[in-house]
């Protein structure tokens, strides 16, 4: 069961430009959201969050989007850096139950 | 401070065989979590141990089974490998509702 989706298996940006990652969710019972970000032979990492009683959170130059009435999140890097080339997955949870995107690989062009 | 580490890195199995992963959490973490990675696909979550016993599991067979000891370590253990159980394995740890910390995963082959 695919309870959140990125419907967007790659992207690919300038460096300097803004990069925008997309996630939907169908479960309503989620409340708290995150961004993680995977290098090749690596565990994800946990980059940023939002609780589902905040619309924005911003960490430097990432800033995550959350719009509850369409059940989406965004999460936009600005300005990309090439070290930001990963892939970066949304994950959704509700009590101790987290679920994953399948992912979105960006590429950020020198 | 040692993040999360796994064992082994790297397994080789054959069908029908049985196979014990091994995951050891973050310093101060108390809660560990297991998931499948398949090629391609995002981590889907299989279960997770909390004081000794599985708090939530996901939609996995009971070929896959844990266990957590006293010391917050975790082992998944996997019965009657399918070929289809080939995946990057993933323990994550986490204190209360803190963000997940994973480790760098057990890459299993079944042939």
């Amino acid at each position: 069961d695919q309870q959140v989706k990125q419907n967007s298996p790659s992207l690919s940006v300038q460096e300097g430009r803004i990069s925008i990652l997309n996630c939907d969710y169908t479960n309503s019972m989620f409340d708290y959201f995150l961004w993680y970000k995977k290098y090749p032979a690596e565990g994800p990492t946990f980059l940023i969050s939002i609780s589902s009683i905040k619309d924005k959170n911003e960490d430097g130059r990432f800033t995550v989007f959350l719009n509850k009435s369409a059940k989406h999140l965004s999460l936009h890097i600005v300005p990309s850096q090439p070290g930001d080339s990963a892939v970066y997955f949304c994950a959704a949870s509700a009590y101790y139950d987290m679920r994953f995107g399948a992912g979105t690989r960006l590429t950020v062009k020198p | 401070d040692a993040g999360v580490t796994q064992s082994p890195t790297h397994l080789i199995k054959t069908r029908g065989q049985q196979v014990t992963l091994r995951c050891s959490p973050k310093s101060g973490h108390d809660t560990v979590s297991w998931y499948q990675q398949a090629l391609g696909q995002g981590p889907q979550f299989i279960f997770q141990y909390y004081e000794e016993e599985e708090r939530q599991r996901g939609n996995f067979p009971d070929r896959f089974s844990g266990h957590q000891f006293p010391n917050y370590s975790s082992e998944l253990n996997v019965n009657a490998l399918l070929l289809g159980d080939s995946a990057l394995y993933l323990c994550a740890s986490s204190h209360h509702f803190s963000p997940l910390h994973f480790g760098n995963g057990t890459r299993l082959t079944v042939t």
